[in-house]
């Protein structure tokens, strides 16, 4: 099983909504890594969890809010954001931070109204 | 800071020929990775060849070759025998550090690649 799975692959949120974005693998990676891709650019780096513990935030704006509450599951809980938040959000996960192989899901379209 | 550039507008190519996509890097990391990724209109980043720092030889996978030249700091991806499939947007990026809690992937802004038939 090679498969990042994010859930759900498309949400659309109005700003005073709260929600969570969801990403699960079961490949034993112990970092895993949350991008936010605009239309027509690359993806950003927004955080990285390393063996469960956050190792890097891209001094994202604390309306995003990472968990891993287990090796295999990374969550991104959304609150009050902004119609410039609609994206979408790319979860990947690699053996350890700095492996020379990521495993990307699919996805997560986001719409904020 | 990496950077990663990639600078050729859209391109396009003939079914069963081959194209060679152009990516720059810059890293002060003595160690570091660089990846090709493809990533077709339902957003999956497919990841397709790696090339690390310190590999004496141009990475191949496929249909798909690296060509590395470290002191030009360019590593340019060469596709052969285009496949319709192939029609998608292509992103150079570069790890560095190669390890370590720094350590971060870092994308160039992509180019769209159209295969004709």
């Amino acid at each position: 099983d090679t498969e990042v799975t994010q859930t759900p692959k498309h949400l659309v949120m109005g700003m005073t909504n709260k929600k969570s974005l969801k990403c699960e693998q079961h490949m034993g990676h112990r970092a895993m890594y949350w991008y936010k891709q605009k239309a027509k650019k690359p993806p950003e780096l927004m955080f990285v969890y390393s063996y469960e513990k956050l190792s890097i935030n891209e001094s994202v704006p604390s309306r995003f809010s990472p968990e891993c509450p287990n090796s295999s599951l990374l969550n991104l809980h959304l609150h009050a954001l902004q119609p410039e938040d609609s994206a979408l959000y790319l979860c990947a996960s690699s053996l350890i931070q700095g492996s020379t192989e990521a495993f990307f899901g699919q996805g997560t379209r986001l719409t904020v109204v | 800071a990496q950077k990663i550039t990639q600078t050729q507008p859209g391109m396009f190519v003939q079914e069963k020929e081959a194209v060679t996509l152009d990516c720059t890097y810059d890293t002060s990391d003595p160690s570091y990775g660089l990846f090709w990724y493809k990533q077709p209109s339902s957003g999956e980043m497919i990841f397709l060849i790696y090339q690390g720092s310190y590999d004496q030889q141009n990475a191949t996978e496929g249909r798909y070759s690296l060509n590395f030249q470290k002191a030009r700091k360019s590593a340019n991806l060469v596709i052969s025998a285009s496949q319709l499939g192939d029609s998608a947007m292509y992103f150079c990026a570069i790890l560095s550090p190669l390890t370590g809690a720094n350590s971060k992937l870092t994308f160039g802004k992509g180019i769209t690649l159209s295969v004709r038939p």
